[in-house]
């Protein structure tokens, strides 16, 4: 399974919305997962199971879709925010890493 | 609370091999499965191998099956990757992350370790 992200890269103005995008190859149902990386950090669980978000994360990101189509979304952005985003498929081998979004600050 | 520690990383030249170790603390090991996912410079995740919980089960991505080896062991907190065969297209951090089973996210990420590839 390909997962593919779009954009590349995403321009938000500080306490603006941001729209990522994740597309599968072919059904995953809702078994993906979001996660944030910073510069010179571990990625971070956000979103698994399409839509539920992990301990500790603001209720700011949400994630929504199934099958193929899949968004996470990020209000009020805040300066910590601005980082690189990766949807992945995890229901099975082998375990497929979109190619990630950067939100970059406007 | 939680904590996976990397190590082992460096610089080797190429064709030799590299064993890395993560340790976990803060939890109960044995309860979990485990990843090992690298990030070459400047680009994205690439996940390379699993482990069941026990060891029983493992799998591989393409681009390391033959060559990458996971493990581990229960009684150390420890799971380890062991590398051969590598090449300069195998430069990168490498990252353990936790998951509740085999087939479920990966909700605990250690720091990485660095192996470079070079003669």
């Amino acid at each position: 399974i390909v997962m593919t992200q779009s954009p590349a890269t995403l321009s938000v103005s500080p306490g603006g919305r941001a729209t990522l995008s994740c597309r599968a190859s072919q059904s995953v149902s809702n078994h993906l997962a979001w996660y944030q990386q910073k510069p010179g950090q571990a990625p971070r669980l956000l979103i698994y199971g399409a839509s539920t978000r992990a301990k500790g994360i603001p209720d700011r990101f949400s994630g929504s879709g199934s099958g193929t189509d899949f968004t996470l979304t990020i209000t009020a952005l805040q300066s910590e925010d601005f980082a690189v985003y990766y949807c992945q498929w995890y229901s099975g081998w082998p375990f497929s890493f979109g190619g990630g979004t950067r939100v970059e600050i406007k | 609370q939680v904590q996976l520690a990397e190590s082992g990383g460096g610089v080797v030249q190429p064709g030799r091999s590299l064993r890395l170790s993560c340790v976990a603390s803060g939890f109960t090991f044995s309860n979990y499965a485990f990843h090992w996912v690298r990030q070459a410079p400047v680009t994205g995740l690439e996940w390379l191998a699993v482990t069941s919980y026990d060891g029983s089960t493992t799998y591989y991505a393409d681009s390391v099956k033959g060559r990458f080896t996971i493990s581990r062991d229960n009684s150390k907190n420890t799971v380890y990757l062991q590398m051969s065969g590598l090449t300069a297209d195998d430069t990168a951090v490498y990252f353990c992350a936790r998951a509740p089973t085999l087939a479920t996210q990966f909700d605990s990420w250690g720091q990485g370790t660095l192996a470079i590839v070079s003669s």
